[in-house]
């Protein structure tokens, strides 16, 4: 079965700053997507960033970056500029192709200070 | 992506009730999820909810407990059944994967047993 693991539980960063958050994966397949998702004290699950493991290229979104490493199973998030708004739960995410599960990390709660 | 509301957003809910959950979005989708994510904790899959046919529950999950219907493409409900203060968590519905092999998250409802 795939797991997920996010070993940093708490993370605190400055405004303005850079912070990278650690996932890493454990899969046989070939074909599979992971995903970070960002949840704020309102609860919503708000999707961040995706990345096909067929593609090579690192996907970004604004200030969001991810290090998709395939090989050694790892999936990092960069936030640039991080923003008072960046603080949430975040929680890495993995879905293979056709079998319809996402299995999530235990998730990181990472603080933004001004 | 899809716009995905939750009814209610929040309850509480004395012990041996039942509460159902409702969960509509904006398109027709194939696939509902219901997760339930408890204080702290990342996100569990209750069950799966296709159209015309019964939901699939996961391990640990019982249809007695956790009745779910699906009557359309773009509704479904969650029940959580003789509630005890165990049950209080956020209950979440997400939509997907359909093409784009990602699943988007309704609000959430926050559920407090007594």
């Amino acid at each position: 079965a795939q797991t997920v693991t996010q070993s940093q539980p708490e993370m605190s960063v400055q405004e303005a700053e850079t912070v990278t958050l650690s996932c890493t994966y454990d899969t046989s397949e070939n074909n599979y997507y992971l995903f970070w998702y960002k949840q704020p004290p309102s609860r919503q699950m708000i999707l961040v960033i995706r990345q096909e493991a067929y593609k090579q290229q690192n996907a970004t979104e604004n200030r969001f970056s991810v290090n998709f490493q395939k090989a050694a199973k790892s999936f990092s998030l960069k936030i640039s500029d991080s923003q008072l708004g960046d603080t949430a739960m975040y929680f890495c995410a993995f879905y293979q192709g056709g079998s319809e599960k996402l299995v999530f990390g235990k998730g990181m709660k990472l603080t933004v200070n001004p | 992506s899809a716009v995905i509301s939750q009814k209610p957003s929040r309850d509480i809910c004395q012990r041996g009730t039942s509460l159902t959950i409702q969960c509509q979005v904006d398109s027709q989708v194939t696939m509902m999820f219901w997760y339930r994510q408890q204080p702290g904790q990342s996100l569990t899959l209750i069950a799966t909810a296709n159209q015309g046919s019964e939901a699939t529950y996961e391990s640990g999950f019982v249809i007695d407990k956790f009745p779910i219907s699906r009557p359309n493409l773009t509704f479904s409900t969650l029940t959580v059944s003789n509630m005890s203060p165990e049950d209080s968590s956020i209950y979440l519905c997400s939509v997907g994967p359909e093409s784009t092999d990602t699943q988007y998250f309704g609000p959430g409802t926050r559920l407090t047993v007594l």
